[in-house]
């Protein structure tokens, strides 16, 4: 079946731009994640959605951050104003609400110049 | 949640077996040992996990010391596709809520494995 898609898969944009980055889940995974991971290093989280409930926000970096999902659908992650600092490969994962696996997606490079 | 130590890189010899440590000292008795991995520019792949038996699927096998302070992720048959980053991570069970604060999984900077014709 499809898996993670993110789109797109790459992004160059100017620094004080904002961007949009999108992720289509696995249909029917409950929960969905997102996060960043700067060349060369770990995987840090951002956000994470699970059904209705409040999202927990509490890896977003600063306040230019934002995200947002529709149900148990499609989630966009806004950075507003980009900074030369923000770029990296942003990846976006998702599972089934008891499940411990995650299923990724390729992920988005985020270029500022 | 327990951090993890791993060596920061490995070679093997393609069709011999990769054994990957990890030390997770701190475990506590309601967390999971993980394992993912990162082939280059493409998101992490689950591998396996568990939590006291050592485990084993079409991947890999997972072995647990009985402390469970530490693990040995087994690739039984190395291949030059399995080159990547592998990451061990340890997160709380489903009842008690997930590693990170709400589910997120904590990577840290891994295992890079180089498997050489």
């Amino acid at each position: 079946g499809a898996g993670v898609s993110q789109s797109p898969s790459n992004k160059v944009t100017e620094k004080g731009k904002d961007v949009e980055l999108r992720c289509d889940p696995i249909s029917g995974h409950t929960a969905l994640y997102w996060y960043r991971q700067r060349l060369g290093q770990g995987l840090e989280f951002l956000i994470y959605f699970q059904g209705n409930s409040a999202p927990d926000k509490s890896g977003l970096p600063s306040d230019r951050f934002s995200a947002e999902r529709t149900g148990e659908s499609v989630s966009t992650l806004t950075i507003q104003r980009t900074q030369q600092e923000d770029s990296a490969v942003y990846l976006c994962a998702s599972s089934l609400q008891r499940e411990v696996e995650q299923f990724f997606g390729p992920g988005t490079r985020l270029t500022v110049l | 949640d327990a951090k993890t130590t791993q060596p920061p890189s490995m070679d093997c010899a393609e069709g011999r077996a990769a054994n990957l440590p990890c030390n997770h000292s701190t475990i506590s008795g309601n967390e999971y040992v993980y394992w993912y991995r990162q082939i280059h520019s493409q998101g992490p792949q689950y591998i396996i996990h568990g939590l006291k038996n050592n485990e084993t699927n079409e991947m890999a096998s997972l072995i647990i010391t009985e402390d469970r302070k530490s693990s040995t992720l087994i690739l039984p048959h190395a291949t030059l596709r399995d080159t990547a980053v592998y990451y061990c991570i340890v997160r709380g069970s489903l009842h008690r809520g997930y590693g990170g604060s709400q589910g997120n999984l904590i990577f840290g900077k891994g295992t890079k494995l180089s498997v050489k014709p």
